[in-house]
C-alpha cells in the first residue's frame, strides 16, 4: 500500500531576499543546537550552532535565532543566493550527556528563484 | 585533510541479502555515528562508536549492527534485507563524539529490490 511520508516543507525565495526556516524542537531537555544543509547527493553539512545559554548567534550571512519558552529555533540567511538551494534540518541534543544522539528535525527544503 | 568517506556509493541488493558498508572518518576523528535517510522518516540515528565500542544505540532492530576498527574506521551490517531497508546511510564524525558538531559523508544509496 502506499506510505505515508513525511511532508518536507517547503520554501521558495526570491534571489537576494533574506529567508527564515523555522523549527520546533522536541525535547526540553536539549541545550545545543545546530542547522545543517544538505544538498542533492551529499550529506548534511554544518551550519550554525547554538547552545540554551544564548538567544542568538551570528555567522556569515546567517543568524540562529533560539526562542526556549515556545521550544522554537529558526534559521535567517541574508541576501539568499542560488547555492543556498538544498534541505535545511535543525538537529538539537543535550550536552549533559556526554555522548546522546542527535535527534534531526524533519527538515525545510529552501528554492532560490534566480 | 580528507573529509568523510563512505563506500560504496551506491548499493543494490535484494530481500534476504545482507550488506557491508563502509566509512572512513576524518583523521584524528575517533568517534563514528550512523544515520538512516529516508522520505518517510527522515534522518534517524542508528549508533555510534568510540575506541571499537558502541556507546548509543537508536531504535532500530538487531539486523543493523556495526562495528569500529582500531583505526576509527567503521563498518554497518543489515542483515536479512527488507524493501523498507531502501535508504542513504550516513556516516559522520568528530573527534570525540561528545558536544562537537558532525562532519558528515556523501552517504551509501541501499536500494533493496
Amino acid at each position: 500500500g502506499e506510505s505515508v511520508g513525511l511532508h518536507l516543507p517547503t520554501l521558495s525565495v526570491q534571489e537576494g531576499d533574506n529567508s527564515i526556516i523555522n523549527c520546533a524542537y522536541s525535547n526540553s531537555a536539549s541545550d545545543y543546537f545546530i542547522w545543517y544543509k544538505q544538498e542533492s547527493g551529499k550529506g548534511p553539512q554544518f551550519i550554525i550552532d547554538i547552545r540554551s545559554n544564548m538567544d542568538k548567534r551570528q555567522g556569515q550571512r546567517v543568524t540562529v535565532l533560539l526562542n526556549k519558552t515556545v521550544k522554537h529555533l529558526s534559521l535567517q540567511i541574508a541576501a539568499t543566493q542560488p547555492g543556498d538551494s538544498a534541505v535545511y534540518f535543525c538537529a538539537e541534543r543535550s550536552l549533559k550527556t556526554s555522548y546522546d544522539k542527535v535527534i534531526f528535525g524533519p527538515g525545510t527544503s529552501l528554492s532560490v528563484i534566480p | 585533510k580528507a573529509g568523510v568517506t563512505q563506500t560504496p556509493r551506491y548499493l543494490i541488493k535484494t530481500r534476504g541479502q545482507q550488506v557491508t558498508l563502509s566509512c572512513s572518518p576524518i583523521s584524528g576523528h575517533r568517534s563514528v555515528s550512523w544515520y538512516q535517510q529516508t522520505p518517510g522518516q527522515g534522518l534517524q540515528f542508528l549508533f555510534e562508536y568510540f575506541s571499537e565500542t558502541q556507546r548509543n544505540k537508536g531504535n532500530f532492530p538487531g539486523r543493523f549492527s556495526g562495528r569500529q576498527f582500531s583505526n576509527s574506521r567503521s563498518e554497518m551490517n543489515v542483515s536479512t534485507l527488507e524493501l523498507g531497508d531502501s535508504a542513504l546511510y550516513l556516516c559522520a564524525s568528530s573527534q570525540t563524539g561528545m558536544n562537537e558538531k558532525l562532519f558528515f559523508g556523501s552517504g551509501t544509496q541501499l536500494s533493496v529490490l
